[in-house]
């Protein structure tokens, strides 16, 4: 059974860069749309972006300038970087696979989710 | 961006009541979309896909349907461990793909 584990600091500065990371087990990244979505505390979700098995990406235009989502097949890991941070970036972050292989469709599995706050 | 537009924001419901959510589109997604349960502090949960297919370990208490670009969950029988908060997503439009604001099921 694949699983999802999220991973980095829990804080952040604001201006500075929010760093991320999600360890697939359990399964190979191989065949699959991998995603981050967050959720502001008390809020819906936002579908940030994904990555697909062969390095390609795609971003919501709302975050496109300041987003990086990239894959590390060899760790089994794949990896958000969100610039220029600000109050508003604070959030539950989860990732989250494609619930099939080879299509955009919607996330099952997801992570546990981790609380980023951006604060000086 | 395609909208979705959830309600009711909140719904107040006794254990046994048929609860029924409802998400609409801004514009046609043919039948891309899923309804997710999500409890506090965990992760949403995708109930069904492809606006009626249950997904697996799913209780058949649920269930999906569309007319148009208008989407309903229900929930036949509320038992105790629905009261939750549910999210529709649509996936017809990947750029990007939305959520509904969600509709928090509480109990009266």
């Amino acid at each position: 059974q694949v699983q999802l584990q999220e991973s980095g600091p829990g804080l952040v500065k604001p201006s500075e860069t929010l760093s991320l990371t999600c360890t697939v087990s359990g399964g190979s990244i191989s065949s699959y749309y991998w995603s981050w979505i967050r959720q502001p505390p008390g809020k819906g979700l936002e579908w940030i972006g994904y990555v697909y098995y062969t390095g390609t990406t795609n971003y919501n235009p709302s975050l496109k300038s300041r987003v990086t989502i990239s894959l590390d097949t060899s760790k089994n890991q794949f990896s958000l970087k969100l610039n220029s941070v600000t109050a508003a970036d604070t959030a539950v972050y989860f990732c989250a696979r494609g619930s099939r292989e080879l299509e955009l469709r919607d996330f099952d599995p997801w992570g546990q989710g981790t609380l980023v706050t951006v604060s000086s | 961006d395609i909208q979705m537009t959830q309600s009711p924001s909140t719904l107040s419901a006794s254990v046994g009541d048929r609860v029924t959510i409802t998400c609409r589109a801004s514009r046609s997604i043919s039948s891309w979309l899923a309804w997710y349960q999500q409890k506090p502090g965990k992760a949403p949960k995708l109930l069904i896909y492809k606006a009626s297919s249950l997904d697996s370990g799913v209780p058949s208490r649920f269930s999906g349907s569309r007319s148009g670009t208008e989407f309903t969950l229900t929930i036949s029988s509320l038992q105790p461990d629905d009261f939750a908060t549910y999210y529709c997503q649509q996936y017809n439009d990947y750029s990007p793909t939305t959520f509904g604001q969600g509709t928090k099921v509480e109990i009266k």
